[in-house]
């Protein structure tokens, strides 16, 4: 089975940074990996999937990861973070091929400071 | 965005009552899903269903049934509802496992 791990529970950053969010994953065998962002409140709203091909991949509100394999990482960028940002993180990984539902990880909470 | 809802939207009960909470769907999407958020824990599969009248648990079902009898309603039950299933929960849906999952906007559970 597989898991992943957001080594990160709180970032904060002063608007306008940029901003680097981790997701590590645990499976042998090709992955596929999602970013969900869930402002306050909220549920959960897609920002980027990877499943194959070209391993840096763009999102919707500017957001963009990239997968490395060999450092079994696909981790979420903003160049320049807005206040509206500040959101719950999840990154979530699964099986290509497999059975198995994606496995969640527990979360990183934006801070964005004015 | 998809059409999902969640009802009912805030609940209070008491230890030991039934509870039920509702997922709607308008896409068709085949796959469901219903997971509980807690702090410290993110989302946790509760179960999920494949098809009307297919389920299967997910990692934490212990007190938890579901049932889908039409492709947009997804029910969860809580046969005996204790403290620790004190959550926010989601429900999901999407076209196959492997595939995006849309949100409903959740449902806070309190359980006294």
């Amino acid at each position: 089975a597989q898991s992943v791990t957001q080594p990160d529970i709180h970032i904060t950053v002063s608007e306008g940074a940029s901003l680097e969010l981790r997701c590590n994953y645990s499976y042998g065998a090709t992955p596929y990996l999602f970013w969900y962002v869930q402002s306050p409140g909220q549920g959960l709203q897609l920002l980027l999937k990877y499943f194959s091909g070209d391993t840096l991949v763009q999102g919707i509100k500017g957001f963009e990861a990239e997968f490395k394999r060999s450092q079994s990482s696909f981790n979420l960028r903003k160049p320049s973070v807005h206040w509206s940002d500040a959101a719950e993180y999840f990154c979530a990984v699964g099986a290509q091929g497999g059975s198995y539902i994606p496995t969640f990880g527990r979360g990183t909470s934006l801070i964005v400071h004015p | 965005d998809a059409g999902i809802t969640q009802s009912p939207r805030h609940k209070v009960t008491e230890t030991g009552t039934p509870v039920t909470l509702r997922c709607h769907q308008t896409e068709n999407h085949r796959y469901m899903y219903w997971y509980r958020q807690d702090p410290g824990h993110g989302l946790r599969l509760i179960h999920y269903s494949y098809g009307v009248k297919d389920t299967d648990k997910g990692e934490v079902s212990d007190g938890y049934s579901v049932s889908r009898s039409k492709t947009e309603d997804f029910l969860l039950t809580l046969e005996s509802a204790t403290s620790s299933q004190t959550s926010v929960y989601f429900c999901a849906s999407g076209t196959g496992r492997q595939e995006t999952q849309y949100f409903g906007p959740g449902t806070r559970l309190l359980v006294l």
